[in-house]
């Protein structure tokens, strides 16, 4: 099983759509989470962190489920230049006790017109 | 203007030959690492460094080197081990140790297409 797991989709979806992603993690001690935005041929640039509580920044919603080990992100109204990949990213503890991200493979996003 | 700078942005090389990728930040951070990224997967870490003169293997460490021995750099060299070099390498740091977890910042990225 990987650590951390993504639907790849893609999802297209219309303008102004709700569209939402999860994301599995199997470390049950993970203690950070993230989302991450890559737009084509791009470097990986930080959406977002995930908090336990659940945290929102315009369009943009993240929620963090420990019981079931599972994140999800969630885009309200989309627009043209939501489109993009959306990576999502776990701290896990390495075989050198320092910790590390695991980034899943990410979901594809288009938002079409 | 603070940031992570990579260079060069693309690079070709010969079956044979050993590559140096170059990673630069000034963002006074203390942890940098070097990841590769295929097509349709996640990024893998090929090795990271907590502070000046340290770094640890990461997932693929083989056919790679690296050093530290400033703050501000951390060059990737690709040898000729490496058995699938062609792929998109970038390099991240973090404020504080890498045992913090803390977000990562990216760098735009060099791909490496080997002929």
């Amino acid at each position: 099983r990987k650590e951390v797991e993504q639907d790849p989709g893609p999802f297209n979806v219309p303008e102004g759509a709700t569209v939402a992603f999860n994301c599995t993690y199997s470390n049950s001690a993970s203690q950070s989470f993230f989302w991450y935005r890559q737009d084509c041929r791009k470097e990986p640039k930080l959406l977002m962190s995930v908090y336990s509580s659940g945290n929102e920044d315009g369009r943009f919603t993240a929620q963090l489920n420990r019981a079931s080990q599972y994140i999800s992100l969630l885009i309200r109204d989309s627009k043209l230049s939501d489109s993009a990949t959306y990576l999502c990213v776990v701290n896990s503890i390495s075989s050198g006790s320092a910790r590390q991200l695991t980034f899943g493979s990410g979901t594809q996003l288009t938002v079409l017109p | 203007d603070g940031g992570i700078t990579q260079s060069p942005k693309y690079l070709f090389r010969k079956e044979g030959q050993n590559v140096t990728l170059s990673c630069e930040q000034n963002l006074n951070h203390d942890a940098m690492y070097w990841y590769r990224q295929d097509p349709g997967q996640g990024l893998r870490l090929i090795y990271y460094s907590q502070i000046v003169n340290d770094f640890q293997k990461g997932d693929i460490a083989e056919g790679y080197s690296v050093s530290r021995e400033k703050k501000e750099s951390f060059p990737l060299t690709v040898t000729s081990a490496q058995k699938n070099p062609t792929a998109f390498y970038l390099c991240a740091s973090s404020i504080g140790s890498a045992r913090l977890g803390n977000e990562q910042f990216f760098g735009p990225g060099t791909r490496l297409t080997v002929l």
